[in-house]
């Protein structure tokens, strides 16, 4: 959905190493759902974030919403291969009036070890 | 708990044929989603059920897709006919929101999907 946008779209980086994946909405984010994807599998959910300014971490992953509410990020620090896989960003735009995610196009992420 | 259940994992078939796909949402969800995914795209919602109601099917292709939720709980989504352009993954998840308007958390599960491939 182009109200949605991910950059990269894709990534290659070394064991490792820190990387952030961006997620970009035309519209105010009042929720902002993260999830992971492996190939031929469903989707994950990975962190939730509703609040300007708000972050969370799990494990070596962490996520941010910016006080505007329209960009998030995710940043895994000292990446593993078991971080590999596509990352998408879902977002509620309603505002709480219905429960659609629009998600975004992901972002495939390679590790080498 | 269990998962959302979706069956099968793989069909082939060939175009013009018909298919469908089963999906068994977690226990209690009232919400049930069903999702197309082609290659390189993000999930692309097809149709949403609350309970047993259909909420939002406008990206639904009617003249071909036809999806129904039983005693608001399995759900089957089927294609009849299939064009080359239906191959894609079909997702299915479920949710129990909760909180309201700009407290809403409403963190859907997904299924493994299912992998079709029209030829």
């Amino acid at each position: 959905s182009q109200e949605l946008e991910q950059s990269p779209q894709s990534l290659i980086v070394q064991e490792g190493k820190n990387l952030t994946i961006n997620c970009t909405s035309s519209k105010t984010l009042y929720g902002l759902y993260w999830y992971k994807q492996k190939y031929g599998e469903g989707l994950i959910f990975l962190m939730m974030l509703q609040k300007g300014g708000e972050e969370k971490s799990h494990e070596k992953i962490t996520a941010k919403l910016d006080e505007k509410k329209q960009q998030s990020s995710l940043h895994i620090t000292a990446s593993q291969p078991s971080h590999a896989g596509i990352y998408l960003c879902g977002a509620d735009h309603s505002g709480g009036s219905n429960y659609k995610l629009t998600f975004g196009k992901g972002t495939l992420l390679t590790v080498n070890p | 708990e269990a998962g959302v259940a979706q069956s099968p994992r793989y069909k082939i078939i060939e175009k013009r044929q018909s298919v469908a796909f089963w999906c068994n949402p977690i226990s209690g969800h009232a919400t049930l989603y069903w999702y197309q995914q082609i290659l390189g795209q993000g999930p692309k919602l097809l149709i949403q059920f609350q309970n047993n109601g259909v909420v939002d099917d406008s990206q639904l292709p009617k003249d071909r897709f036809s999806a129904e939720r039983l005693k608001g709980v399995d759900s089957t989504l089927k294609i009849q006919p299939a064009k080359l352009e239906d191959s894609a993954v079909y997702l299915c998840a479920s949710s129990l929101p909760a909180g309201q308007g700009l407290a809403l958390v409403n963190i859907q599960y997904f299924g493994a999907g299912t992998r079709l491939s029209v030829l």
